[in-house]
């Protein structure tokens, strides 16, 4: 079935270090894949998208590359922030043609960034 | 885009009681989902609520359980039934305005005693 899977947090990192957060998928199909956000005490945000392989979501100087040769979506961020401190969740859709459109997630990955 | 908004906001609740949760979108739309987040959990489908036509549950969730009213194309609700402390989570519902992108509501943060 499809499903995906994160690395298990939490991670902890210190401000300005290089942060990569795994997840890959299994689907049918050509899934379009997310990462959202949770900050503390907030509701669920979405952070970026990809569509189709090789597409690259960025959002706040977070990134992540649809690899379909991988089935991976790993984020990735440069140099992070102690505002940066949250859970991140992996999560895909099913293709438009299957009819069933609700997100599947991962188990989510806590980030702690100490200054 | 779609602005969520749930209702209310938090509740504590006795055993044996039941809640309803009110979701209202912003625009027009076809579907609207509702989830469950178990404290430190990731999030899990309970059902798909289409306007016009019976929710269809996720295996583990059933309508006698969660009971789901879906009376026009910009609003839904949930009820939690004979709650118990295992229903103490975080409930939202959410919707995709275009053909990917979901938005969430902020969320019901429930806690059963």
């Amino acid at each position: 079935g499809n499903s995906v899977t994160q690395m298990e947090g939490p991670v902890t990192l210190s401000e300005e270090a290089f942060l990569t957060i795994n997840c890959t998928y299994t689907a049918t199909g050509y899934p379009s894949l997310f990462w959202y956000v949770q900050y503390p005490g907030e509701g669920l945000q979405l952070l970026l998208k990809a569509t189709k392989a090789d597409d690259k979501g960025s959002n706040k100087g977070f990134e992540a590359t649809y690899r379909k040769e991988t089935t991976s979506f790993h984020l990735e961020k440069g140099s992070v922030q102690v505002s940066d401190s949250a859970v991140y969740f992996c999560a895909l859709i099913w293709p438009v043609d299957t009819g069933r459109r609700a997100l599947t997630f991962g188990s989510g990955t806590r980030l702690q960034v100490q200054p | 885009s779609a602005v969520i908004s749930q209702k209310p906001s938090r509740d504590i609740c006795q055993r044996g009681t039941s809640l309803t949760i009110q979701c209202q979108v912003d625009s027009q739309v076809t579907m609207m989902f509702w989830y469950r987040q178990q404290p430190g959990q990731s999030l899990t489908l309970i059902a798909t609520a289409n306007q016009g036509s019976e929710a269809t549950y996720e295996s583990g969730f059933v309508i006698d359980k969660f009971p789901i009213s879906r009376p026009n194309l910009t609003f839904s609700t949930l009820t939690v039934s004979n709650m118990s402390p295992e229903d103490s989570s975080i409930y939202l519902c959410s919707t995709h305005p275009g053909l990917d992108t979901q938005y969430f509501g902020p969320g019901t943060r429930l806690t059963v005693l």
